[in-house]
């Protein structure tokens, strides 16, 4: 099993507020990603990061921004949550590998804005 | 443009029953192309991954096929367990950046009974 968390598991936060969804991974990978994903679609990318200091949006237009200030940590913060925020939030993560950067889930954050 | 296109979108079978779901994509150029396997509310997690030069790949009771030509993959499950109900997704790696960039498919949600 890979070694990537996320937290929170849920999350449910009225319009306006700020949110920080935390993802942490113990694999020393350097690329991590944002996905977000609503039910019986297909995952976004948000954002991805090639490693310390390196940040970059995805193929989905995002309010969202990162932050990649240690290898092993990628957050993601909402200045001002919006119901349009709802979602799941994916976190992965990839190193080098034989087959070609093989992505690690995290378990993802199920945001509910009300 | 770079698409995943999958079928079913769901399919319901008896415990113990075999199935075989099918994935067709357009990325090009092509890398690798994985299946993955996601239980509700969870990450997603890998179950085979196949480079262009392979044409099976077997993970357990999970066998998928690859025609790089036609450009098909399909995953056919066998003796199928109440615990292989989840949504089976398809993704698509280019060769065209170092991300190494996946397109994914919506998924093939299958519901197994007893």
């Amino acid at each position: 099993e890979a070694d990537i968390y996320q937290t929170p598991r849920y999350l449910v936060i009225g319009t306006g507020k700020k949110i920080t969804l935390e993802c942490s991974q113990t694999m020393g990978h350097d690329k991590m990603y944002w996905y977000q994903q609503d039910p019986g679609m297909e995952l976004h990318l948000i954002h991805y990061s090639y490693g310390v200091n390196s940040t970059e949006k995805g193929d989905l237009s995002s309010e969202s921004t990162v932050s990649r200030i240690r290898t092993e940590h990628f957050p993601l913060t909402l200045e001002s949550a919006r119901p349009s925020h709802t979602s799941q939030y994916l976190c992965a993560s990839s190193g080098a590998s034989g087959g070609g950067y093989e992505q690690y889930f995290g378990p993802g954050t199920r945001l509910t804005v009300t | 443009k770079n698409q995943v296109e999958q079928s079913p979108q769901s399919l319901i079978i008896l415990e113990g029953k075999n199935c075989t779901l099918q994935c067709n994509y357009t990325v090009s150029p092509f890398s690798n192309l994985r299946w993955y396997k996601q239980d509700t509310g969870r990450g997603p997690v890998s179950l085979t991954i196949m480079t262009f030069s392979e044409n099976t790949k077997s993970n357990g009771r999970y066998t998928a096929t690859l025609d790089a030509d036609t450009k098909q993959s399909s995953l056919h499950i066998t003796a199928s367990q109440l615990s292989d109900s989840a949504s089976y997704i398809c993704v698509v790696s280019d060769r065209g950046s170092t991300l190494g960039r996946l397109y994914f498919g919506r998924g093939t949600q299958l519901t197994v009974w007893p």
